[in-house]
Order: structure tokens, then C-alpha cells, then sequence
């Protein structure tokens, strides 16, 4: 199956220093990548949509200037989390949309990444 | 009206019985639905799409939609330990080139 890349899967980061982390579609180009934030025992709350070569799109609540996306190519995305504070521990968790469909899955997800703010 | 909606749970199910999972959507013009399993701190994994009315089986699971009703479920049956975690039911809305996530339902199975 296809497969999705993302590390790091677990960073500790001291409060005020920015963390990037990757996203890359291994076998497969995409067209859109998502990422996710996730908080102990609460759902996947999306924060914004990526598309190859255009601004990421955020969703409501989301902080563009402090959540940086960068879609460069069709099989890697970034997100930076600038300026990072204690609140901003969580679970990230990126996703790929596959330019060819694939099978019936239409989304591809990284393992995650556990980012801790001290 | 929130977009997807499931029960948080948890919902406690005996092993070796059937686990029923349910979700709602709003949005009506709404094509493809997943389910997804996530364990604690691992990302979702895909265990059933669905696409048309009425169900779908493959192996233990059942999808079924209901697109008059709005509403999708999963039917795990003779529940195993290892199906505890938490089920993320997913819409894609056809729209905004998204797929939207309900909370997602804990389910425990009891041994």
C-alpha cells in the first residue's frame, strides 16, 4: 500500500524555538495534504489543507502565522510550529491525497509526530 | 449542526459480541464515508469505505449508509480485545477538497 512519511515522530522542544516537521509521500504524488492537530482523548481537528504550490488553506482558529505550511512538491509537505509555547504539545498527523485514485482509500496517513513544549 | 457526529462513548461491548458504531452527517450531497481505527498515539487506519446504499461486509465488519437518513454505521462482530480503541467515522463532502472527521467513538471490549 502506499505509504506516507512523517517524522519526526516524537520532538521535544524548549518554549519559543520553532519545530518542522515532515510529510512525504514515499510511492505516491499527492495533490493535497492535510494536517491534523490531536490532544490527549479528543478527535483529529484539522488545521489546514495544502495543495501543491498554493497557500495552504487554515481553518478557522488556526494561527497561519504561527502554523507555517509549505507544499513544495507533490510528495512533501512542512509544517513549522513557530514560536512554540507548552500549549502547543500535541499530536500532529499529516495526510496525502493521492493525484491517482488508489484502491478506495482517498487519504494516506503519516504515523504522527508527539511534539512536547517544556 | 456539527458536520459528522458520533457518541464519544465508551461504548463497553462483551467479547465475542456484536459492537454497533454510529454517525450522522450533515451534509446531504456527501458521496464516500469511511471508518477509521485509531489505537492511542498511532494515526487512523482505514477499515471500511463505502460508497452506495445498504451494506458492505468484509470479514467481521459491516458498513452500512443510509444516505435518506444521513447516517453510516459499523457493525463489528464477535468483538475481539484487540478491536478496543477509538472509531473515527469521515465524510468527504465533495466540497473544499475535504474529508471531515467525526470525534470518534471509544469502544472497549470486555473479555
Amino acid at each position: 500500500g502506499a505509504v506516507v512519511s512523517q517524522h519526526p515522530s516524537w520532538v521535544i522542544c524548549k518554549s519559543g524555538t520553532s519545530v518542522k516537521i515532515e510529510c512525504r509521500s514515499l510511492d505516491f504524488q499527492a495533490t493535497t495534504m492535510f494536517w491534523y492537530r490531536q490532544f490527549p482523548k479528543q478527535s483529529l481537528m484539522l488545521m489546514a489543507t495544502s495543495n501543491e504550490g498554493s497557500k495552504a488553506t487554515y481553518e478557522q482558529g488556526v494561527e497561519k502565522d504561527k502554523f507555517l505550511i509549505n507544499h513544495a512538491s507533490l510528495t512533501l509537505s512542512t509544517l513549522t510550529v513557530t514560536s512554540a509555547h507548552p500549549e502547543d504539545s500535541s499530536f500532529y498527523i499529516c495526510s496525502a491525497r493521492p493525484l491517482v485514485l488508489m484502491g478506495n482509500e482517498k487519504l494516506f496517513f503519516g504515523s504522527g509526530t508527539q511534539l512536547s513544549v517544556l | 449542526q456539527k458536520e459528522v457526529e458520533q457518541n464519544s462513548g465508551p461504548l463497553s461491548v462483551p467479547e465475542g459480541a456484536i459492537a454497533s458504531l454510529n454517525c450522522t452527517y450533515s451534509d446531504r450531497g456527501s458521496q464516500s464515508f469511511f471508518w477509521y481505527r485509531q489505537y492511542s498515539g498511532k494515526s487512523p487506519e482505514l477499515i471500511m469505505s463505502i460508497y452506495s446504499n445498504g451494506d458492505k461486509e468484509d470479514g467481521r465488519f459491516t458498513a452500512q449508509l443510509n444516505k435518506a437518513s444521513q447516517y453510516v454505521s459499523l457493525l463489528i462482530r464477535d468483538s475481539q480485545p484487540s478491536d478496543s480503541a477509538t472509531y473515527l467515522c469521515a465524510v468527504d463532502m465533495n466540497r473544499d477538497d475535504k474529508i471531515i472527521f467525526g470525534k470518534g467513538t471509544r469502544l472497549h471490549i470486555l473479555p
